[in-house]
């Protein structure tokens, strides 16, 4: 059975840090992409960043370049986002998706990241 | 980057109808590239659809695909009540991957 469970949200003020993590189980990690996407509260679905399967390459949506890095620790099972810099408009749910050929076919159940002062 | 965007807002039916989403891009997704998602209050998305019109695994024949080039659709021959949900496009044909802004099929 495939899991993807997300963890490390959070309220946190405007310019500082957190890292998300994903723990992934029931299908072969290291042979799979990765995606991060989130959701602002009542609102559609962006896409933020993804890892190869190796982690080799690695892709960002323009509103977190800089910003965000995604990786991965194929030994662990876990991908991560390191979120610095953030912004209010950073608040969101934040999915972690597994894909196939870039579409998304498993989603954890996602974490909330609030950046409020 | 491509914008998708999804017809109607809301779509207002009654269990056993019809219901035909809409997702129309911005310009031409390449090899029919686009997916569509299925989610419910307080839960991630399910994929329903890739390629426009494969169905994923477990989705019921109900559900159906098509389209081409700009215009794409999603039917739902008779809806069940486990159907009403927010649907969501997504094309990954070019990069940046996008998402349309969703149709919520609400009851009746």
């Amino acid at each position: 059975q495939v899991q993807l469970v997300e963890s490390g949200g959070g309220v946190v003020q405007p310019g500082r840090s957190l890292r998300l993590s994903c723990a992934v189980s029931g299908f072969t990690f290291s042979d799979s992409a990765l995606h991060w996407v989130r959701q602002a509260p009542g609102k559609g679905l962006e896409w933020v960043a993804a890892i190869s399967y190796d982690g080799s390459n690695r892709y960002y949506a323009d509103s977190v370049k800089g910003r965000f890095t995604i990786s991965r620790d194929n030994s662990k099972n876990t991908l991560y986002l390191q979120m610095n810099s953030l912004r209010p408009e950073d608040t969101a749910v934040y999915y972690c998706a597994s894909a196939l050929l870039r579409y998304f076919d498993h989603w954890g159940q996602g974490t909330l990241v609030t950046v409020s002062s | 980057e491509i914008v998708l965007t999804q017809s109607p807002g809301t779509l207002s039916l009654s269990p056993g109808e019809r219901a035909t989403l809409s997702c129309r891009a911005s310009q031409s997704v390449s090899s029919s590239y686009i997916a569509w998602y299925q989610q419910k209050p307080g839960q991630a998305p399910r994929l329903l659809m890739y390629v426009a019109s494969r169905r994923a695994t477990g989705i019921p024949d109900r559900f159906s695909g098509s389209g081409s080039g700009t215009d794409f659709t999603l039917t739902i021959s008779r809806l069940e009540p486990e159907d009403f949900a927010v649907y969501f496009c997504q094309q990954y044909g070019s990069s940046p991957l996008t998402f349309g802004g969703g149709t919520k099929v609400e009851i009746k």
